[in-house]
């Protein structure tokens, strides 16, 4: 069974912070790594997606991921309250392979 | 937006009934998934089709059948609805145009609740 974990939270930090989010996977062959921000009763909105070792920055988002240790995490720089939502990670072995998608970390940014 | 649209967006029914969801696209995306969310559980990917009549179970396909007999259009079917079926159901689709095979883009969402 493929697995996606991340911490529950909920996360909080305050405006203008760096919020760092974790996930962790259990298929070592895994190639392709997403992230998505899902607001209360909304649909999960794609923002970062990471396939090579390192990091991948757009905008105030950073992806990292570390295919030796299966971990990937994204930072938010500058956190705004409008930020404040539940955070997917998703993760894919191949080309062709549903996506497996963690339970979600919610950050909560206070103003 | 992907060109995405769920229908019905909200619906009640009671057990025992036949229900089907329908998500429908407009830019030709060679794959499309029914998921559910519910809390604690996440995300579980109930089917998942890779083109015209080609389809595959998910981690929680057990009462759900699924129909695409067009690109566009693919159908969840909860066979007789059980409360344990009350959820909310996204549809999401992936492969190109503008995006790669895995980058999944989600509907609106269904809200089913089963009396």
């Amino acid at each position: 069974q493929k697995e996606v974990e991340q911490n529950s939270g909920p996360l909080s930090v305050p405006e203008g912070a760096i919020a760092s989010l974790n996930c962790t996977y259990s298929d070592r062959g895994s190639q392709s790594f997403f992230w998505y921000r899902q607001y209360s009763g909304k649909s999960p909105e794609l923002i970062m997606f990471i396939y090579s070792n390192g990091d991948k920055e757009d905008g105030r988002f950073t992806a990292q991921l570390n295919k030796a240790s299966q971990y990937v995490s994204l930072l938010i720089r500058d956190s705004q309250p409008s930020d404040s939502a539940t955070y997917l990670c998703a993760v894919s072995s191949s080309g062709n392979t549903p996506l497996v998608f963690g339970k979600g970390t919610r950050l909560s940014v206070i103003a | 937006d992907a060109g995405i649209t769920q229908s019905p967006r909200h619906k009640v029914t009671e057990t025992g009934t036949p229900v089907t969801l329908r998500c429908h696209q407009t830019e030709n995306h060679r794959y499309m998934y029914w998921y559910r969310q519910d809390p604690g559980h996440g995300l579980r990917l109930i089917h998942y089709s890779y083109g015209v009549k080609d389809t595959d179970k998910g981690e929680v396909s057990d009462g759900y059948s699924v129909s695409r007999s067009k690109t566009e259009d693919f159908l969840l079917t909860l066979e007789s609805a059980t409360s344990s079926q009350t959820s909310v159901y996204f549809c999401a689709i992936s492969g190109p145009p503008g995006g790669g095979d895995n980058e999944q883009f989600f509907g609106p969402g269904t809200r089913l609740t089963v009396l």
